[in-house]
């Protein structure tokens, strides 16, 4: 069975620059989380979806990040304008009902790159 | 609020030696749920095991074994007679009733092992 798929895996863009992360989640999974991973912050949950509608956004870091899930099989996570602090790994998970109890599958991560 | 402390920044050990990993959390909730997740070096997290709040039974899987003493509130993972191939960053993770589907993550230990 496939995991959760995630693209690009690299993205290296300028500082100002829109940039577009995706994700697959696995087929049955009802929850779908974004994570950033940096060495200062380490993971941090940035918000998550419950059939495709966002529970919790807290951890979402100002308006420049948005999310959205337009169906059970796609996320993007968008940033605009992006800023060299941006820089990050970005991961999707995914899990089934239940989450709290579930184990959540993470994708590979995208490692962004804003210069 | 919910917190988890995983005071060893990074470890180093020789092959075969066994080596603990320590884990301690706070949590108002009398439910929740324990995880410990594996980062190697290729930057997937992957899924090591789940415990709940009403389960202190210790578990054994292969050469892992994981402690969990509610009176301590500690969740410690052992490995015996370690390989290199269990480089990694270990993450333990904590969620409550309070936290719903969210995750929280300690910060991670940098286990190195020797050949």
């Amino acid at each position: 069975d496939a995991g959760v798929i995630q693209s690009p895996r690299h993205e290296v863009t300028e500082m100002g620059q829109e940039v577009t992360l995706r994700c697959k989640p696995i087929s049955g999974h009802d929850y779908l989380f974004w994570y950033r991973q940096t060495m200062m912050r380490g993971l941090e949950l940035l918000i998550y979806f419950n059939n495709n509608v966002p529970i919790d956004d807290s951890g979402m870091p100002e308006d420049r990040f948005s999310a959205k899930m337009p169906n059970a099989s796609f996320s993007t996570l968008k940033i605009q304008p992006s800023e060299p602090r941006d820089s990050a790994v970005y991961f999707c998970a995914s899990s089934l009902s239940g989450a709290s109890y579930n184990e959540q599958f993470f994708g590979p991560g995208t490692r962004l790159t804003v210069l | 609020a919910q917190k988890v402390t995983q005071a060893q920044t990074e470890i180093s050990v020789v092959e075969k030696e066994d080596v603990t990993l320590d884990c301690v959390y706070e949590t108002r909730d009398t439910t929740y749920y324990l995880f410990w997740y594996k980062q190697p070096p290729s930057g997937e997290l992957v899924f090591l095991i789940r415990r709940n709040s009403f389960d202190e039974q210790n578990e054994i899987s292969g050469r892992y074994s994981w402690n969990f003493q509610k009176s301590t509130s500690s969740f410690n993972f052992t490995i015996t007679a370690s390989q290199v191939v269990d480089s990694a960053v270990y993450f333990c993770a904590l969620s409550d009733l309070a936290s719903g589907s969210r995750l929280t993550f300690g910060e991670g230990t940098q286990l190195t092992v020797n050949p």
